[in-house]
C-alpha cells in the first residue's frame, strides 16, 4: 500500500520552463513533508521540506505548496535548469511513528 | 570528507552466494538506515538502528541481516543471494528525532546473475 503517491513519473520541461511534480497523501497523521532531489549515481539529498500549518515555502527557485484540506502538495521549479535534471521525491513522516515515507518519484528532464 | 559513504560502490555476484555492503558516517548521527532503491526508483526502507538497537524492521526476507559494531557504522550482510535481490542498496542515517532530515550514502548497485 503506497501512503504517499506521485506524479507524474516522468517530465520534460524547456530551460526556463516550470517544473511541477505532485503528491497526495492519505494518513492525516503525517506532519512533516520534505522533498529529496536526488541526481545519478548519487543519494537522495533534502531539497526543501514544509510543515502542514502553512500553505506555502520558498527557497530560491523551489517552492513547496500545501492543500491540507485536498491530502495533496507540490514541488514546483521556477525557471527550470538542465541542472535541475533528476529524480525528485516527495516523502512524508509521522514524527510519532518516526518512518520517513517516499513517494515512487519523479524523473525530470529539462531541456538546453 | 563524506558525511555518509559506503563501500562497495559496485558489486556483481552469482547467486546462492553470501555478501556484506559496509557504511559509516561522520557526522555524529545516532541513528542509521538502510533503503533499497528498486530499478524503477522507488525508495524502500529495510532497516533503521538507533544506537545499536534494530527500531525499525520492515519485511525483508531473513537473508538480510544488519550488523553495527558501532553508533558510526551499520553493514549489510544478505546470504544466498537471489536474482530479486538485484538492486540499489542505500545507506542513510539522521540525528534521534530527526528522522526526517536523512543523510544519504552515494549507493552500492548489487547485481545478481
Amino acid at each position: 500500500q503506497q501512503q504517499v503517491k506521485q506524479s507524474p513519473q516522468s517530465l520534460i520541461v524547456q530551460k526556463g520552463g516550470i517544473s511541477i511534480i505532485n503528491c497526495a497523501y492519505e494518513n492525516t497523521a503525517f506532519d512533516y513533508f520534505p522533498w529529496y532531489q536526488q541526481f545519478p549515481g548519487k543519494g537522495p539529498a533534502l531539497l526543501i521540506a514544509i510543515r502542514p500549518d502553512v500553505s506555502e515555502k520558498k527557497e530560491g527557485r523551489f517552492t513547496i505548496s500545501f492543500n491540507k484540506s485536498a491530502k495533496q502538495f507540490s514541488l514546483h521549479i521556477m525557471d527550470s535548469q538542465p541542472g535541475d535534471s533528476a529524480t525528485y521525491f516527495c516523502a512524508a513522516i509521522e514524527h510519532a511513528g518516526n518512518m520517513l515515507t517516499f513517494g515512487g518519484g519523479t524523473r525530470l528532464m529539462v531541456k538546453p | 570528507d563524506t558525511a555518509v559513504s559506503q563501500t562497495p560502490k559496485y558489486l556483481v555476484t552469482q547467486m546462492g552466494n553470501d555478501k556484506s555492503i559496509k557504511c559509516e558516517q561522520n557526522l555524529g548521527h545516532d541513528t542509521m538506515y538502510w533503503y533499497k532503491q528498486d530499478s524503477k526508483k522507488f525508495l524502500k526502507i529495510m532497516f533503521s538502528y538507533n544506537n545499536k538497537e534494530l527500531i525499525i524492521n520492515e519485511t525483508v526476507p531473513n537473508r538480510f541481516s544488519p550488523k553495527s559494531p558501532d553508533k558510526a557504522h551499520l553493514n549489510l550482510h544478505i546470504n544466498s543471494l537471489e536474482l530479486g535481490d538485484s538492486a540499489v542498496y542505500f545507506c542513510a542515517s539522521s540525528h534521534q528525532g530527526l528522522n526526517e532530515k536523512l543523510f544519504f550514502g552515494s549507493g552500492t548497485q548489487l547485481s545478481v546473475l
